[in-house]
């Protein structure tokens, strides 16, 4: 299985101030994807990270507010902008291998703003 | 996009006694089914996973079951122990490559009380 890490594990933030999150990856995979994860809530898609390309947002996110870059397949990451305190959430990466077809979560960035 | 409904929100059961959980989808292109279990401050891990070609999928306590004409799918536990106590989720995705999109039920607490 794929193993998955962040940095940083967490943050306080204040507002005004941007964030970027690294997602490392210890093997190549064939895609990689940014969730976020409000306090008690679901995860929601942020955007497809695309390698060599513009990531792929969802409705309601867009590259202003959080740009990613995927310089090759095993990392990526995720820059929360001009931060406000509706941001503070966790921010999980995850990566799917096509040759095990299974997607696997990173451990979250715990992303306080104040 | 891909709405993913999740039913009960919670869910408390006796050690032993088998708790079901159901999701709704509404795409029919989605054809891959996912369930997820996330403990509290921890990454939520795949347990189950099924495809559209297929209507059951048992891996020893767990099971899943997807009614395609129905838009449905449910997650099965029997046998519940206390560590089976966690957040459960569903998800959908259409697959191929757009498989590691994947759309996101509200999520299930269940309590296995001893």
């Amino acid at each position: 299985s794929a193993v998955i890490s962040q940095k940083p594990s967490r943050d306080i933030c204040q507002r005004g101030t941007s964030l970027t999150i690294q997602c490392q990856v210890d093997s190549q995979v064939t895609m990689m994807f940014w969730y976020r994860q409000q306090p008690g809530q679901s995860l929601t898609l942020i955007a497809t990270a695309n390698q060599g390309s513009e990531a792929t947002y969802e409705s309601g996110f867009v590259i202003d507010k959080f740009p990613i870059s995927r310089p090759n397949l095993t990392f990526s990451t995720l820059t929360v902008s001009n931060m406000s305190p509706e941001d503070s959430s966790i921010y999980l990466c995850s990566a799917y291998t096509s040759f095990q077809e299974t997607q696997y979560f990173g451990p979250g960035t715990r992303l306080l703003v104040l | 996009g891909e709405n993913v409904e999740q039913h009960p929100s919670t869910l408390s059961v006796q050690e032993g006694d088998s708790a079901v959980i159901k999701c709704t989808y509404s795409d029919s292109a989605s054809n891959y089914f996912p369930w997820y279990k996330q403990e509290l401050g921890k990454r939520p891990q795949l347990i189950i996973d099924i495809r559209s070609n297929v209507g059951e999928k048992k891996d020893q306590r767990i099971a899943v079951t997807l009614n395609k004409t129905a838009k449905h799918f449910s997650l099965h536990i029997t046998e519940t122990q206390p560590e089976d106590s966690a957040v459960y989720f569903c998800a959908a995705s259409k697959g191929g490559s757009t498989l590691g999109r994947l759309y996101f039920g509200r999520g299930t607490q269940l309590t296995v009380w001893p």
